[in-house]
């Protein structure tokens, strides 16, 4: 059974521009979580999504937002980067409910 | 929101010593996970314990909901078991984990 999946695995961006990360969650989780791992600043919790509705956001700004589509599968985007974005961006994905969430391998941005 | 905090920070360990990690959380808990980080980034899910006690292999967890608190016990560790160590919660009403500091541990042969 495949899990979760993220994509790109790495990325450098460019200060002022927009990113787009995406995340697969595994088969028949509904719910989707958005999570940024900064340098020093352990897991924040950035969104999360269930059955295609944003259920809670975190605190953060925003030009972080993202969105859940049909078959659950989800994206982030963040607009006119700022270096202190520069972080590990994981994804999860669980029944909906709270059950046991498992992470995908992340996304790594570095804003230049 | 719930507060996870977890003891001790770091941790050195020789070779085949056992430890315990804490996570202390603040108010009820629906979800409880610990998970480790590889050094790639990906969390590793150990347990799913809300409540009670699990083991897998050389690990296991124990979490006292009235108390509020959870144990992971690690025996006889080994050099790949380095890395850092999440407890997270999340309470009632959310299904969100909020994550505790992390323990970083370091297993020296």
């Amino acid at each position: 059974e495949a899990g979760v999946t993220q994509s790109p695995t790495h990325l450098i961006k460019t200060r002022g521009q927009q990113v787009t990360l995406r995340c697969s969650p595994i088969s028949g989780h509904t719910s989707v979580y958005w999570y940024q791992q900064a340098l020093g600043l352990g897991l924040q919790f950035l969104l999360w999504y269930d059955e295609g509705e944003e259920r809670n956001r975190g605190n953060f700004p925003p030009r972080f937002s993202g969105r859940q589509f049909p078959n659950y599968s989800s994206e982030l985007n963040v607009n006119a980067l700022e270096l202190e974005d520069s972080a590990l961006y994981l994804c999860a994905s669980s029944f909906g409910g709270p059950t046991e969430a498992f992470f995908g391998q992340g996304t790594r941005l570095t804003v230049v | 929101g719930i507060q996870v905090e977890q003891s001790p920070p770091d941790l050195i360990l020789q070779e085949g010593a056992n430890s315990t990690l804490r996570c202390n959380f603040s108010d009820s808990v629906n979800n409880l996970q610990w998970f480790h980080q590889n050094p790639w980034g990906q969390l590793i899910n150990l347990f799913y314990i809300p409540s009670g006690t699990k083991q897998n292999g050389r690990l296991s967890a124990t979490t006292v909901a009235t108390e509020r608190y959870s144990l992971l016990y690690i025996s006889s560790s080994q050099t790949t078991d380095s890395g850092v160590y999440f407890c997270a919660s999340s309470g009632a009403g959310s299904y969100q984990l909020t994550f505790g500091k992390g323990t970083k541990l370091s297993v020296i042969p």
